[in-house]
């Protein structure tokens, strides 16, 4: 079964704590992406990787860290510096192939609130 | 600079009736346009997209759009609304190389 896992479902972070989002895809997708999605806001971009062992900071990178070890991994840690972290991340991946092939896909979301 | 806007937060509809959610876009050279459903609590699922070709596109669970080059437009659509279409809806473009920039959404209310 084919897909994109974001664990967990619900993350509760602690004043002063550094939590890492876990995000995994079995579609052999070079493409990686991290979204932050606010009510009334849409989503905005945090990460992307091209290509493992390579990231770019998207809009929204300040408080942010991502690592690309393996294809299949993207893990975003959020740290002490991100003031406002509520909100629900949503991971994506999408391929390389260009044209009619290239489409971006989501993983469930994970929903961060702070104690 | 590449854009999407959604110009409406909320498009109520009467089930059965046909439905109309747009988007435009700004963005240089030929554009990548999709469109994306999200129930609460859930990751966007892809409806349909547009690379090139055929102007009208047709998607998942009976969806379609139409992609207008001159208007700059890509409006979604669906002939007959069912409640269970109720949800948000989100309109992209790619911004190469690989990123997407997406619309703010649209809230559809399919009332019964």
């Amino acid at each position: 079964d084919g897909g994109i896992t974001q664990s967990p479902k619900y993350l509760f972070r602690k004043e002063g704590q550094n939590v890492t989002l876990s995000c995994e895809q079995n579609l052999n997708h070079d493409a990686m992406y991290w979204y932050r999605q606010d009510p009334g806001q849409g989503l905005r971009l945090i990460y992307y990787s091209q290509i493992v062992n390579d990231f770019q900071k998207g809009d929204i990178a300040e408080g942010y860290s991502v690592s690309r070890e393996k294809k299949e991994s993207f893990p975003l840690t959020v740290t002490s510096a991100q003031k406002n972290p509520t909100a629900f991340y949503l991971c994506a991946s999408s391929n390389r192939q260009g044209g009619f092939q290239e489409t971006q896909y989501f993983g469930p979301g994970t929903r961060l609130l702070v104690l | 600079a590449q854009s999407v806007a959604q110009p409406e937060d909320q498009v109520n509809v009467a089930e059965g009736n046909p439905l109309t959610v747009k988007c435009t876009y700004s963005v240089s050279g030929n554009p990548y346009l999709f469109w994306y459903v999200q129930y609460p609590n859930r990751g966007l699922q892809f409806l349909l997209k547009y690379i090139t070709g055929d102007n009208l596109v047709k998607g998942s669970y009976g969806f379609e759009a139409e992609f207008n080059k001159s208007q700059t437009s890509f409006h979604l659509k669906k002939p007959s609304a069912l409640v269970s279409d109720s949800a948000l809806y989100f309109c992209a473009v790619r911004a190469p190389p690989y990123k997407y920039i997406f619309g703010t959404g649209t809230r559809l209310k399919v009332l019964a």
